[in-house]
Parts: C-alpha cells; structure tokens; sequence
C-alpha cells in the first residue's frame, strides 16, 4: 500500500533559523495536504497542493510539490515560537477510493 | 459557531470493557472520519463514513465498531477486542465524500484503558 514517509521526526532550532521538513511517497499523488497540530492540539490544515512542480507561499511558510508529485516539502523562514508543534504532509494517491495517508510527522522546537 | 465537537476529552477505562466516544459536527458536512495517534506518531485512519448509514473500514478497523445514523454524529465504539486501545482519538469531517476535501478536525479524546 501506499506509504508517506516525513524527516526528519524531531527538529529542535533556535529562534530566527530557517526549519524544513519533507515529505516523500511511495507512488505518485494526486494531492499533497499539509496539517500542523500544536502540542496538546488537534490537525489543522494549513494548505494543499496539486500541480506538479506547484510551490504557494503563506507568510514565512513554504511549500512545494515536486515534479514527480511524489514528494514534497515545507520551510520555514526565521522561526518563531509560534511554530511550534508537529506538521504533518498527508498524501492522496491517484487511484479513486484511496484515503489520504498521513506522514509520521515532524515535530518542531523552537528555542527562544 | 459551526465546528465539531468530540466529548469528553479524556476518558478512563478498565480492561474489558467497551467504550463509546462522540463525535458531532454541524458543518453539513457528508463525509465523517475516525482516526487514532499514538505518541510521536502519525494519524491512522479507523473508519470513515461518506454518506449516512453506510461506513467503510479504514486500515485499522479490527476491534472497532462505528455508526452513522444522522448526519451529525459518527460514534465510534472500542471494542474489548483491541488489543491496545490506549491512544488519542481524532474524529475530522469534509464537505462532500472527496478525500481530498480538507479536513477539519474536532479536539480529540484522549482514551486511557488501566
């Protein structure tokens, strides 16, 4: 079956450095969701993705499908405690009647 | 204020015993899910359901049940058959039965079986 593989699992980073965290299946997807959920918190989508090679922009946050549409990737720019928490990349494949697979997660600390 | 509520927040349990946990939503939404996080882990989908009376098995439905009689409300109910049903239990919907709609996500229950 379908899987969707994040890294790195943790991330510790001082506050202002740049965070990354990717995301790569197994097959080719249709679409690429992103989630953060906030320690103690619930998923809350931030964004998807759909064209191959699509990159979209949300203040500091990055986001980009690759040209295989296998992969993708979310970055970070000078990060704030606010980032805190862990961001999940949940992936559709192509076929009809599949389920969105989540990654494992990449959970994000910021030191002050 | 439209969103989707799960009750309670957390819950204790013996071994054993079943256990049934809510979950309503009054966004309108057609489609319902059930998924379970374990500690540093991802989400797994348990069941979902896209229309109402009729669900299907995600990949961890084994010692779970699961109805959708109203539109509203998807209850999920933990069985003594599974085998670790220690976990945080989130319960999303989208607005039509498409995967690929986003999902919202209630706040979760968080089932502790002692």
């Amino acid at each position: 079956g379908q899987q969707v593989m994040q890294i790195p699992q943790y991330q510790h980073v001082q506050e202002g450095e740049d965070f990354t965290t990717y995301c790569n299946s197994s097959t080719t997807l249709s679409n690429i969701q992103w989630y953060k959920q906030r320690p103690g918190g619930h998923p809350v989508f931030l964004i998807q993705l759909v064209k191959s090679g699509e990159v979209k922009k949300q203040k500091r946050l990055t986001f980009q499908f690759g040209e295989a549409k296998k992969n993708s990737s979310l970055h970070i720019t000078a990060t704030q405690t606010t980032d805190v928490g862990t961001y999940f990349c949940a992936g559709l494949e192509g076929s009809a009647g599949n389920m969105l697979t989540f990654g494992g997660g990449t959970r994000l600390m910021v030191k002050p | 204020d439209g969103g989707i509520t799960q009750s309670p927040k957390y819950l204790f349990r013996k071994e054993g015993q079943n256990v049934t946990l809510s979950c309503e939503q009054n966004l309108n939404h057609d489609a319902m899910y059930w998924y379970r996080q374990d500690p540093g882990q991802g989400l797994r989908l348990i069941y979902y359901s896209q229309i109402v009376n009729d669900f299907q098995k995600g990949d961890i439905a084994e010692g779970y049940s699961v109805s959708r009689e109203k539109k509203e409300s998807f209850p999920l109910t933990v069985t003594s058959a599974q085998k670790n049903p220690t976990a945080f239990y989130l319960c999303a919907s989208t607005l039509a039965g498409g995967i690929s709609d986003t999902q919202y996500f209630g706040p979760g229950t968080r089932l502790t079986v002692l």
